[in-house]
């Protein structure tokens, strides 16, 4: 039973330049969530994916932000033309999905840092 | 507004001693509680969590929670910290299968 895993554990871009990071989620977990964790804060949700419902984006806060999920397994998040102010940990989480709540499982993250 | 309020950013204590965490939530109904701990440089582990039924949970490590509907807190304890519980604790709830709603935070150090 492998746990939620992200690539790359660590990114160096330039300012301007896009990026892709990738969460592979548990097996069989519908849903899926991006959460970003700056430096000293806490974790802001990002987006969200409930099997083939349309994901929920309110957390994105631009629109140099964008992910995909392909059905019910790897997603992207993309980050176009990075800022400086994009420098966090990026983490991903799944968890079974269904009613009521549910464990979510962490991954390990990305470090992005724009230089 | 939905939140959650971790109202002590930096705790310390000597190992050995007892450890209480606090949080508080803003929900209008009754949420699904976290406790998470996250050590340097690692990803988010979960401690414990409360869902329903009895109010006092248990989870890893030697750590409790208790729910308090009537303060809308879910304070974390510990009777006897040990040097490696240092790291931060971060307290969450959700509705269901909704994002997780977080504290800021709180960062433990243990001394000898």
């Amino acid at each position: 039973g492998a746990g939620v895993s992200q690539s790359p554990s660590n990114k160096v871009t330039e300012k301007g330049k896009d990026v892709e990071l990738r969460c592979d989620p548990i097996s069989g977990h519908t849903a899926l969530y991006w959460y970003r964790q700056r430096l000293g804060q806490g974790l802001e949700f990002l987006i969200y994916f409930q099997g083939n419902s349309a994901p929920d984006k309110s957390g994105l806060p631009s629109d140099r932000f964008s992910a995909e999920r392909t059905g019910e397994s790897v997603s992207t998040l993309t980050i176009q033309r990075t800022q400086q102010e994009d420098s966090a940990v990026y983490l991903c989480a799944s968890s079974p999905g269904g009613r009521g709540g549910n464990e979510q499982f962490f991954g390990p993250g990305t470090r992005l840092t724009v230089l | 507004a939905q939140s959650v309020t971790q109202p002590d950013i930096h705790i310390t204590v000597s190992e050995g001693a007892s450890l209480e965490l606090r949080c508080n939530y803003s929900y209008g109904a009754t949420p699904y509680l976290f406790w998470y701990v996250q050590s340097p440089g690692q990803g988010l582990q979960l401690l414990l969590k409360y869902f329903s039924g009895d109010t006092l949970v248990q989870g890893i490590k030697g750590f409790e929670a208790e729910f308090k509907r009537s303060q809308s807190s879910f304070n974390l304890r510990k009777p006897s910290v040990h040097w490696s519980d240092a790291a931060e604790y971060f307290c969450a709830f959700t509705s269901g299968n909704t994002p997780l709603v977080f504290g800021k935070g709180t960062r433990l150090s243990v001394i000898a």
